[in-house]
């Protein structure tokens, strides 16, 4: 079975904190993303990456930037965290490639609130 | 602009049929996706259609029109384990899965 982790569940930071949130996935795939997921809004791509040290600007990157050192590890950074970024952010990986169908597997997502 | 519009919530009743609409806008399309997410859960895979028809999976099925840019899924004998979200996405001509905010089944006794 695929297994993603996210460092955390629940995250607790104050405004102007610089946030690190770390995902590691166990079966060497070469796709991994960073999403933040509101109400209303469905799942939104901050970034992604497709190869170590390699990355790419989803629809929402304001305010966040990653790093890609390892294959199986993608971090998502806060570089100064404000309110508006209190949300569920999940992780997900997925095999290089388009035959594969069962495309992205999901880590259990970090609720960060930003106070 | 690529877009996927399905309900933001509905009802139905344990042992009922329900179907979840999805509407989709991508440039170019190379598939959907159906995931089901319980609540403070990740999402995981359910289905995937990239033909016109219907793939039946247990209770679940899940159909495509890519004529009418139009999915649904489609949960037969609804058991209370079935509430949850579902996420409607769909591949764009480049890969990129564009998602739905998805709709939440509430399942009565």
């Amino acid at each position: 079975d695929v297994k993603v982790t996210q460092s955390s569940r629940y995250l607790v930071k104050r405004t102007g904190e610089k946030v690190f949130l770390e995902c590691v996935q166990d079966m060497d795939h070469e796709n991994m993303f960073w999403y933040r997921q509101d109400p209303g809004l469905g799942l939104r791509l901050i970034y992604f990456s497709y190869d170590v040290k390699m990355k790419e600007k989803g629809d929402i990157p304001e305010g966040y930037s990653v790093s890609r050192e390892k294959k199986e590890r993608f971090s998502l950074i806060l570089e100064s965290a404000s309110t508006n970024q209190t949300s569920m952010y999940l992780c997900a990986s997925s095999p290089q490639g388009i035959t594969s169908t069962d495309t992205q597997y999901f880590g259990p997502g970090t609720r960060l609130t930003v106070l | 602009g690529q877009n996927i519009d399905q309900p933001t919530e509905m009802t139905a009743t344990e042992g009922a049929i329900v179907q979840i609409n999805c509407t989709y806008q991508t440039s170019g399309f190379n598939g959907l996706f159906w995931y089901q997410q319980h609540a403070g859960e990740a999402p995981t895979f359910l289905s995937y259609n990239v033909l016109d028809g219907l793939e039946e999976k247990g209770r679940f099925s899940s159909f495509l029109s890519r004529s009418k840019g139009y999915s649904y899924l489609l949960l037969k004998e609804l058991q209370m384990k079935d509430s949850a979200s579902y996420l409607c996405a769909a591949w764009d001509s480049n890969y990129q899965l564009i998602w739905g905010a998805g709709t939440k089944l509430i399942i009565k006794p």
